[in-house]
Order: structure tokens, then C-alpha cells, then sequence
């Protein structure tokens, strides 16, 4: 059972775009959901993260947009740059599990940035 | 730099073998996490140590087996290697809370 589903799973857009990534969950006891970026070679980033308490978070260049009720949430990055070529993963934990917070992470998606 | 430190980065070894991929997590963090990376499966939670205690498991098959140490580094221990076994392995670590740093993984090739 996959748990968070994420789309798509490529994306290609030129300089300056905005590319969206999408993800659903099932799990309603997730209250915790994060971005990591991933470069060739190296372990996953923490880029940013939310809360299911707002709808919006914004660090920088990346937003993210949280739909608790439709149980969705987006990754935005503006003004998009060739250096943010990367394979991005969702993913999902709960706080409901004493000290275990694993993450749950979807497939991911690979961005390409054209110059 | 994420702060966590995984050795050896790169490991080729033949089916049936064994092998430890060690992990030191970012200094304070009581909490170390071992996902496996393939082309097919994406990241995988494998098993979660606390403080020394098993907290949590994942996929991981009976081949393999973690421990945490006092000192708080951690060892993933894979035996009876399998060519399916060739993937990344990565550790994570953090404080005990949501907040968690991977590190930069073991490329493990099995021939």
C-alpha cells in the first residue's frame, strides 16, 4: 500500500518557470510533512516542511501548499533555476508513534531546469 | 553537510557475503533511521533505533540487522547478499522529533 503518492514523476521547464509537485496521503494520523531534495550521489535534503495547522509555508523560493480536508499537498518553486535540477520526495510521519517519526516518502519526482 | 557520517561510501561484494555499513549521526541526535534507495522501490524505512532500543521496523528482511551503540552510532549488518541487495543505504538521524537529516548513504553493488 502506498501511502503517499506523488506526481508527477518528471518535469521538465525552462528557467524562471514555476514547477508544481503534487502528493496525497491516506494515512490521516500524519501531521508532519516535509521536502527533500535529492542531488546524483548524495543523501536527501531537507528543504522544507509543514504542519497540518496552515494551509501555506514559504521559505525562499519554495512554497508549500497543504489541502488538509482533500489531504494533498504541493511543492512550488519560483523563479526556477537550473541548479534546482534535482529528484524531489514528499513524504509524511506522525507524532503518534512515541519516538518513532519515520518517514513515509513518495516515489519522487525528477525536475529538470532548462536554461 | 547534514552532519551525518556514513562509511564506507562504496562497497562491492560478491553474493552470499556480508557486510556492515556504519553510521555516526549528528551530534545530540538520539534517534537514527536506515532507509534502503533503489531505482524501483524508491526509499524504503528499513528500522529505527532510540537511544540504543529498536523503536521501529520497516522492511527489513531477516538477512539483515541493526544495532545502536552507546555512543549512539549505529551499524546496519547485511548477510547472505543478494544481487537484489544492491541498492543505496542511508541513515538519518535527529533529536527525537520530526525534524531528520540523512546522510550521504552507502552504495552497496552486489556481483
Amino acid at each position: 500500500q502506498q501511502q503517499v503518492k506523488q506526481s508527477p514523476q518528471s518535469l521538465i521547464v525552462q528557467k524562471g518557470g514555476i514547477p508544481i509537485i503534487n502528493c496525497a496521503y491516506e494515512n490521516t494520523a500524519f501531521d508532519y510533512f516535509p521536502w527533500y531534495q535529492q542531488f546524483p550521489g548524495k543523501g536527501p535534503a531537507l528543504l522544507i516542511a509543514i504542519r497540518p495547522d496552515v494551509s501555506e509555508k514559504k521559505e525562499g523560493r519554495f512554497t508549500i501548499s497543504f489541502n488538509k480536508s482533500a489531504k494533498q499537498f504541493s511543492l512550488h518553486i519560483m523563479d526556477s533555476q537550473p541548479g534546482d535540477s534535482a529528484t524531489y520526495f514528499c513524504a509524511a510521519s506522525s507524532s503518534s508513534g512515541g519516538s518513532n517519526y519515520k518517514l513515509t516518502f513518495g516515489k519522487g519526482t525528477l525536475l529538470t531546469v532548462n536554461p | 553537510d547534514s552532519g551525518v557520517t556514513q562509511t564506507p561510501k562504496h562497497l562491492i561484494t560478491a553474493t552470499g557475503q556480508r557486510v556492515t555499513l556504519r553510521c555516526s549521526p549528528r551530534s545530540g541526535d538520539l534517534s537514527v533511521y536506515w532507509y534502503q534507495q533503489s531505482l524501483d522501490q524508491g526509499l524504503q524505512f528499513l528500522i529505527q533505533y532510540y537511544n540504543g532500543e529498536e523503536r521501529a521496523k520497516g522492511n527489513i528482511l531477516e538477512r539483515f540487522s541493526a544495532q545502536q551503540f552507546p555512543d549512539l552510532h549505529s551499524e546496519l549488518n547485511l548477510s547472505s547478499l543478494e544481487l537484489g541487495d544492491s541498492a543505496l543505504y542511508f541513515c538519518a538521524s535527529s533529536q527525537g522529533g520530526n525534524t531528520i537529516y540523512f546522510g550521504e548513504g552507502s552504495w552497496l553493488t552486489v556481483v
